[in-house]
């Protein structure tokens, strides 16, 4: 499978703990993309990183997410001390570089804190 | 069958017929855009993009329309099918060098057999 893979598929996970999610990129691709999800609506920004340098933040990235992608390749989305409003489906996606080029995205992982 | 994007959240059409699916974009200094579709459980799939120096590309059966006067953005499904029943999703570059894409709500698309 060449498209970008994301680990775990899903993850439930008490309110309080810190989960780890998993993104492989296409492997050409050195740009890479984390939204969030949340039901009825459409992906929200997280993060981006151009190779392994974190070039954009939203503002939903509290001081309780973080993201890396310490070699380029594949990148980590850490969220310490979950709060049930976590709980959504957190998408990654890579592109290439040159010029606007689409990004693909995963299949998700879906965070549910209880 | 028409959509007006975010105020019908939902379009149902007749396997055949052609769908048009609106979004409201918000900011006109977004030059890239692109059109996604998601289905239940899945990641959204690319469908077809547009660059705001053009106010018109196709694709396989698919066709985007942009106007950047009313800040429009539409896509068109010709001879639509069941397997195009899902969530689709415009999303905007706001240009100025950024690579987020800032997504509307979604419309919902059921095709009847």
């Amino acid at each position: 499978d060449t498209g970008v893979s994301q680990n775990p598929r899903h993850k439930i996970t008490k309110r309080g703990q810190n989960v780890t999610f998993r993104c492989d990129p296409i492997s050409e691709h050195n740009r890479l993309y984390w939204y969030r999800q949340t039901l009825g609506q459409g992906p929200e920004f997280l993060t981006y990183f151009q190779n392994e340098a974190q070039l954009e933040k939203s503002r939903l990235l509290s001081d309780r997410f973080s993201a890396e992608r310490p070699k380029g390749s594949f990148s980590t989305l850490e969220i310490q001390r979950t709060e049930q409003g976590d709980s959504a489906m957190y998408l990654c996606a890579s592109s290439s570089q040159g010029g606007d080029t689409e990004a693909f995205f995963g299949q998700g992982t879906r965070l549910t804190v209880v | 069958g028409e959509s007006v994007g975010l105020h019908l959240p939902t379009l149902s059409v007749q396997e055949g017929d052609n769908s048009i699916i609106n979004c409201a974009y918000s900011n006109s200094a977004s030059d890239y855009f692109i059109w996604y579709k998601q289905e239940s459980g899945k990641g959204p799939q690319f469908i077809i993009d547009i660059r705001s120096n053009m106010d018109k590309r196709q694709g396989q059966r698919v066709t985007v329309l942009l106007n950047k006067t009313v800040k429009h953005l539409s896509l068109q499904i010709a001879a639509t099918q069941p397997g195009d029943s899902a969530v689709y999703f415009c999303a905007e570059n706001l240009g100025t060098g950024r690579r987020a894409l800032t997504f509307g709500s979604g419309t919902r698309l059921q095709v009847q057999p």
